[in-house]
C-alpha cells in the first residue's frame, strides 16, 4: 500500500523552512527519502531505520516514528537548490526488499 | 565505486511493437535490482524487483516482464507495447534490504 505524503506541493521563499510528512498503514522497517529534479532520476537523501531515529544532512533532517509509522522530512533555511519533488519510500516488515514510494511533494523555492 | 547504466535514454516505439530495456550495475555483487515507471508529473510505480538471479517479483500484472540473466543485469521486456506503457522507466539497485537505492538515468519511452 502506497504511503501518504503531505502536502502535495509547497512554495517557499529562500530561507524559509518546510516539513514534509509521510505515513503508512503498514508496520515499517525503514523509511527512505529522495529528491528528484525535473527530468532527472531521483537522488537518495537519507534512510531511517529505527523508531524515533533522526538523521541530518546539511540543513535537511528527518525523523521516523516507528510506532506511528510516520516520518517527516525537515528542510531549514531553504536554498534554491532544494527545489524539486521529494519522495518517501517505505519498506514494511511484511515485505522486505520491496520499496513503495509516495506520490511526492513538489517543493518550489523562490528567491 | 559502483555505477549503474541504463539504456537507451529515449525511445519512440509504435503500438504493438516489442520492447527491451537493459540495466547493468558495476562495482558490486548480488545487488537488489528494481524497475520503476513514472508517468508525467506522477510518482514512482514499482514494476519488478529481484533479490538474486532467477528471482523476479512482479508488482503490476501487465504486458511487461523482467528477467535477470546475470547477477548485475536486469532487463525489462514487452512483446506488444500499449499506449499506456508510455512513461519514464527507471532502474535502481541497492546492496540489500533497508539500503539506499541508486537510480539509473532513466529511459523516456513514448508510444505512438
Amino acid at each position: 500500500q502506497q504511503p501518504v505524503q503531505s502536502p502535495q506541493a509547497v512554495i517557499l521563499r529562500e530561507g524559509e523552512d518546510a516539513v514534509i510528512n509521510c505515513s503508512s498503514s503498514k508496520a515499517l522497517y525503514s523509511v527512505h527519502w529522495y529528491r528528484q529534479k525535473h527530468g532527472e532520476a531521483p537522488v537518495f537523501l537519507m534512510i531511517l531505520l529505527k523508531g524515533g531515529e533522526q538523521k541530518g544532512h546539511d540543513k535537511i533532517s528527518a525523523s521516523f516514528n516507528e510506532k506511528k509509522q510516520q516520518s517527516s522530512l525537515y528542510l531549514t533555511a531553504s536554498q534554491l537548490s532544494y527545489s524539486g519533488t521529494y519522495f518517501c519510500g517505505t519498506e514494511a516488515y511484511s515485505s522486505a526488499s520491496k520499496i513503495i514510494f509516495g506520490s511526492g511533494t513538489r517543493l518550489s523555492i523562490r528567491p | 565505486s559502483q555505477t549503474i547504466h541504463q539504456w537507451p535514454a529515449t525511445l519512440v516505439q509504435p503500438v504493438g511493437s516489442p520492447l527491451s530495456l537493459e540495466c547493468t550495475v558495476e562495482g558490486t555483487s548480488n545487488p537488489n535490482l528494481y524497475w520503476y515507471r513514472q508517468a508525467a508529473g506522477r510518482g514512482l510505480q514499482l514494476l519488478f524487483y529481484s533479490v538474486g538471479i532467477g528471482q523476479i517479483s512482479s508488482e503490476v500484472p501487465q504486458n511487461l516482464s523482467a528477467s535477470r540473466p546475470q547477477d548485475r543485469q536486469f532487463i525489462l521486456s514487452s512483446k506488444k507495447l500499449l499506449l499506456s506503457d508510455s512513461g519514464f522507466y527507471l532502474c535502481a539497485w541497492s546492496e540489500g534490504d533497508n539500503q539506499p537505492q541508486h537510480f539509473g538515468d532513466g529511459t523516456r519511452l513514448s508510444i505512438l
